[in-house]
């Protein structure tokens, strides 16, 4: 059964530096999404793409955010200058069609120090 | 605005016991409602998912939910546990104009043996 991957599934990082975080959307879907648990929290919505565009952004997803679907296959989460406050899990997921489930992969346990 | 409420952030049940994980949502339109499971070191799971139609909705592993407009909430049930079924458990609501899901913040299931 196909699923969603993502890459790295641990990452340490100095508070400062740039982060990009991996992922492969199951092939035939065409919506994208990343959502972001911090520890002992739930799970959030961070940005939703579309199209080659995004489709809609929380308020967490300000400017030191970005995402990129630089292939036919890849979906990357850029954090530009990590911050404490960005240690979380982050979890990618894709659907076919917008109002279908969902598939989420494993996540990527980022640490910012 | 919209939300998801789990009122309970753990439960413990011995195992073959029956099972009912809460869930209440806030929400201006009929819901598209989903309960993911999440395992340690694993991504989110789908159990179930309800979109119209018969408001009690079956899903794998043998759990059922039940929607009821009346009460705003989408209970989960499982009539009996088994071991393998502690986790964590999210119930979520899927915002019909933009895709995204909305989660509540997760119930955590001890099973006893």
């Amino acid at each position: 059964e196909p699923e969603v991957t993502q890459t790295p599934s641990h990452q340490v990082t100095q508070m400062g530096q740039e982060v990009i975080l991996r992922c492969v959307p199951i092939s035939n879907h065409l919506y994208f999404y990343w959502y972001r648990q911090i520890l002992g929290q739930k799970v959030e919505f961070l940005v939703s793409f579309y199209n080659n565009e995004i489709s809609e952004k929380s308020e967490i997803f300000d400017d030191q955010f970005s995402v990129e679907r630089p292939d036919g296959s890849n979906f990357t989460l850029k954090i530009r200058s990590t911050k404490l406050e960005d240690s979380a899990m982050y979890f990618c997921a894709s659907n076919r069609a917008g109002v279908e489930t969902q598939y989420f992969g494993p996540g990527t346990r980022l640490l910012v120090l | 605005a919209q939300s998801v409420t789990q009122p309970d952030i753990h439960i413990t049940v011995s195992e073959g016991a029956s099972l009912e994980l809460r869930c209440n949502y806030s929400y201006g339109a009929t819901p598209y409602l989903f309960w993911y499971v999440q395992s340690p070191g694993q991504g989110l799971q789908l159990l179930l998912k309800y979109f119209s139609g018969d408001t009690l909705v079956q899903g794998i592993k043998g759990f059922e939910a039940e929607f009821k407009r009346s009460q705003s909430s989408f209970n989960l049930r499982k009539p009996s546990v088994h071991w393998s079924d502690a986790a964590e458990y999210f119930c979520a609501v899927g915002v019909r104009s933009s895709y995204k899901l909305i989660f509540g913040s997760g119930t955590r299931l001890l099973v006893r043996p």
